[in-house]
């Protein structure tokens, strides 16, 4: 049993630019979420995916969209990037409701 | 916004001695967690208690919840050089809307010294 995977570890970008993150979920989940990690924070939920359609989301602005992929895989796509959303990136897949499975997260830096 | 919070924010202990962390939140709940995190790496869960118990126990980790005081606390026994790792708790918020969203507290840091 393979657990949930995030690629990648680490990525630095520039203010406006876009960006993808990938998870790969844990076998035989079937819904994902992910959470950005501010340093020095507590994770904060962005939004989860269900059979491949977003069915929650937390106060997070149209510019951080995903995706989740008959797999049940899943990408996170942050657009015109600004200097707070410098964080780790945690995806967490689940079979049920609880317990989650995070992955080791991607670490993104925006300059 | 954080809805838990968790005390104190840093613990400094030695090996064998117990560790304990609180945690409040502030709307009612279906359950409560607790995770732990290994400095820079992904969270991972420790053990689930439901708003309709009080006490659970997981190895040497004990957990105790009162609703009514929207409070939980996290015990670690015989604490190990291993257990350092910052610790969160979250609630998954009783209205939630149907899906699995987490409210975590801001973690409190753990350093068991050998």
């Amino acid at each position: 049993e393979t657990g949930v995977t995030q690629s990648p570890t680490h990525l630095i970008k520039t203010r406006g630019q876009q960006v993808t993150l990938r998870c790969s979920s844990q076998s035989g989940h079937n819904t994902v979420s992910w959470y950005q990690q501010a340093l020095g924070q507590g994770p904060q939920f962005i939004f989860q995916y269900y059979r491949e359609e977003e069915n929650g989301r937390g106060n997070f602005p149209p510019r951080f969209s995903g995706l989740q992929f008959p797999n049940y895989s899943s990408e996170l796509n942050v657009n015109a990037l600004e200097l707070d959303d410098s964080a780790l990136y945690l995806c967490a897949s689940s079979l049920e409701a609880f317990p989650l499975h995070f992955g080791n997260g991607t670490r993104l830096t925006v300059t | 916004s954080q809805q838990g919070e968790e005390d104190p924010q840093a613990l400094s202990i030695q090996e064998g001695e117990n560790a304990t962390m609180n945690c409040s939140y502030k709307t009612s709940i279906n359950n409560l967690q607790w995770y732990r995190q290994n400095s820079g790496r992904g969270l991972v869960h420790l053990i689930l208690i439901r708003s309709n118990e009080r006490e659970k126990h997981s190895g040497r980790l004990r957990v105790t919840l009162d609703t009514s005081k929207k409070s939980s606390s996290l015990l670690i026994t015989a604490s190990r050089a291993a257990d350092t790792a910052s610790y969160f708790c979250a609630t998954d918020g009783a209205k939630s809307g149907g899906y699995n969203k987490l409210i975590f507290g801001a973690g409190t840091r753990l350093a068991v010294h050998p």
